[in-house]
């Protein structure tokens, strides 16, 4: 099956620590997204990456890192200096172009 | 700057009550809009894809059309199985791959 997988789908850290949250897509797409979606809110732009060892910075990036090491990996690391991060974070993925993107389940991460 | 305005924020309809639900937005030149359907707790699932003013897309009891300044979803006679949130998003020209997305309508279809 082609799809987008994200893990875990539940993840707890305490504040001042780094987590990464992996993203995993077996549909041959070279580019990748990352969202952050918040009650009520729409869905934000983290970073995006369009190939392979190349991303760029989207509207909310401070606080995130990520890496592009592979077509069909782009993992994300909440770093502690993200002073927000208890969020559901959506992965996405899609051709280029004027194409739909197709998302993964989700992370919901909470840091207390 | 690019803008995504979705009203209602949120829909009661009871079961057989056709509504739409609508995405008014803002950018210096469209390249195409899109519509999705999230359930609670998972990801954003694609229902459709608009070019061009005057285009329509069908899918069961989902219509979506598309204006210069605005998108509509309309919902034939729903199911309680409809109730979700439905995002709208656009691509602007100047903005490579990359979508704006609107706040969402919540629905909630009642039997």
């Amino acid at each position: 099956d082609g799809g987008i997988t994200q893990s875990p789908k539940y993840l707890f850290r305490k504040e001042g620590q780094n987590v990464t949250l992996s993203c995993e897509q077996n549909l041959n797409h070279d580019a990748m997204y990352w969202y952050r979606q918040d009650p009520g809110q729409g869905l934000r732009l983290i970073y995006y990456s369009q190939i392979v060892n190349d991303f760029q910075k989207g509207d909310i990036a401070e606080g995130y890192s990520v890496s592009r090491e592979k077509k069909e990996s782009f993992p994300l690391t909440v770093t502690s200096a993200q002073k927000n991060p208890t969020a559901f974070y959506l992965c996405a993925s899609s051709v280029q172009g004027a194409y739909e993107q197709y998302f993964g389940p989700g992370t919901r991460l909470t840091v207390t | 700057e690019d803008q995504v305005t979705q009203s209602p924020e949120a829909l009661r309809l009871q079961e057989g009550e056709s509504s739409s639900l609508n995405c008014s937005y803002t950018v210096s030149g469209l390249r195409g809009l899109f519509w999705y359907r999230q359930d609670p707790g998972k990801g954003p699932e694609f229902l459709f894809t608009l070019y061009s003013a005057g285009e329509e897309k069908e899918k069961e009891r989902l219509k979506a059309t598309l204006t210069k300044k605005e998108s509509f979803l309309h919902i034939t006679a729903p199911k309680p199985e409809d109730s979700a949130t439905y995002l709208c998003a656009v691509q602007p020209n100047n903005a490579g791959n990359m979508l704006t997305f609107g706040g969402g309508t919540r629905l909630m279809v009642k039997p």
